[in-house]
């Protein structure tokens, strides 16, 4: 069965310093699709990055970068140089299957809370 | 600019009274989808479309009926609505696909008294 696990709950971080926030996943597809996405208190959905299973490359967004470790079946996201406004929730998401039915299976989320 | 859209953002209703959840999406996508967000349980979908007049259940779609009459439009439905349903609700839509990103409405949050 397709799963993303969130284990970190809440995570604190000083402005300006990067921040990890891990994701691990579980699907037995070959080819498969990993985001991110945040929501601030507001509670919209942000897309922030994706990484296809078959790219050579981490995928980069600006302060953004995913840590893709296909092996160990870990994308976890990096934030560098926090600033206040990242303080949101973080959901990492993977398409589920079957994938006519536009599904995206979500991680439980992180609690990010930047300080000064 | 790309967007889905949503209204209402916020509604307070009682239970029994029927409310409809309205979707517009301008990027010509096949598919749309509604979910909703709990607290601890994350996102969950709870109707998806693949085309016009191709709707079907997602993972927890008791209480709930939608309609796609038109290409940009998936309105959600609840009947008879429950304090169960009280939950913010996110319409999506994509081109569909094994790695195709979703777009998100801004949500509505329904409080149902």
């Amino acid at each position: 069965a397709q799963k993303i696990t969130q284990t970190q709950p809440g995570m604190f971080v000083q402005e300006k310093e990067a921040v990890t926030l891990d994701c691990t996943y579980d699907t037995s597809d070959p080819s498969y699709g990993l985001f991110w996405y945040k929501q601030p208190s507001s509670g919209e959905m942000i897309f922030l990055i994706y990484q296809g299973s078959y790219d050579q490359q981490n995928a980069t967004e600006g302060r953004y970068s995913l840590n893709f470790q296909k092996a160990r079946k870990s994308a976890n996201l990096v934030i560098s140089a926090s600033q206040l406004g990242d303080s949101a929730m973080y959901f990492c998401a993977m398409r589920g299957r079957p994938y006519n039915t536009d599904k995206l299976i979500f991680g439980t989320g992180t609690r990010l809370q930047v300080f000064p | 600019e790309a967007q889905v859209t949503q209204n209402p953002r916020y509604l307070i209703t009682v239970t029994g009274k029927k409310l409809t959840v309205t979707c517009s999406q301008n990027m010509n996508h096949e598919y749309m989808s509604w979910y909703r967000q709990d607290p601890g349980l994350g996102l969950r979908q709870i109707y998806y479309s693949m085309n016009v007049e191709v709707t079907d259940k997602g993972d927890v779609p008791e209480g709930y009926k939608v309609s796609r009459k038109e290409k940009r439009n998936f309105p959600l439905i609840l009947e008879s609505p429950s304090p169960n349903q009280t939950s913010l609700y996110f319409c999506a839509s994509s081109s569909g696909g094994s790695i195709g990103e979703l777009f998100f409405g801004e949500g509505s949050r329904l409080t149902v008294l």
